[in-house]
């Protein structure tokens, strides 16, 4: 299947500081990639859908002044958590889908995960 | 009602058993469906997508029922790298998907 990398895998970081996550997508082009938070035995919670050359969009809930996403190519779409705090300690896993219908290595509207990052702020 | 739900369990069985999880759905208008698989700390994996028919991959079996709105994941002699968390994703077309909350499988000796 195709291959979504994030980076960093893990950061731990002071309250107030800010912290940038990296998604790419190594194989293929991804207009369309997806932000999610996942708290310990909870499910995956879209928190934006990231969009090639256009503004994010936020679900409800979601403050796009705290986490700035830029989709600035095809292959990279980042996430910026600012001035975090504890409570924005979590799990954030991307996501990006292969747009090509009837490609050999993906059924339509499937996903790729990147392997998350883990966010702990102190 | 959640657009998307399922039974968090755990469900605990043995080696060799056969275990069905569902997943409801309350768009009707929902057009593809799909069963991840997540182990703990990691990024979910695609386990496979659910088709009209019905489909069958090795032990596993997904089923879609339309009218009653929901999908099915079997899972026959189970083993115990079968342990994780199963998630239901249900898409509206292009549109964004949705995740279950996911079920947790324990196999145990």
């Amino acid at each position: 299947g195709a291959v979504v990398s994030q980076h960093p895998s893990w950061v731990i970081c002071k309250s107030g500081t800010s912290v940038k996550i990296e998604c790419r997508s190594l194989d293929f082009q991804a207009t369309t990639m997806f932000w999610y938070r996942q708290f310990p035995k909870q499910s995956l919670m879209l928190m934006a859908t990231s969009n090639e050359g256009s503004k994010a969009t936020y679900e409800q809930g979601v403050e796009k002044d705290k986490f700035l996403i830029n989709h600035a190519s095809l292959t990279l779409s980042t996430l910026t958590v600012t001035s975090a705090h504890p409570e924005d300690s979590s799990f954030y896993i991307c996501s990006a889908r292969d747009q090509g219908s009837g490609s050999s290595r993906s059924s339509y509207n499937e996903q790729f995960f990147g392997p998350g990052t883990r966010l702990t702020v102190l | 009602r959640k657009e998307v739900e399922q039974d968090p369990g755990p469900f605990n069985v043995p080696e060799g058993a056969t275990v069905a999880f569902n997943c409801t759905y309350s768009n009707s208008a929902s057009q593809s469906f799909f069963w991840y698989r997540q182990d703990c700390r990691k990024e979910p994996k695609l386990l496979m997508s659910v088709y009209s028919s019905g489909n069958e991959d090795g032990r596993f079996t997904a089923q879609l029922n339309r009218a009653s709105q929901y999908i099915s994941l079997l899972i026959r002699d189970s083993k115990l790298s079968d342990s994780a968390t199963y998630l239901c994703v249900v898409n509206k077309g292009p549109r964004i998907p949705t995740f279950g909350r996911g079920t947790s499988l324990i196999v145990h000796p």
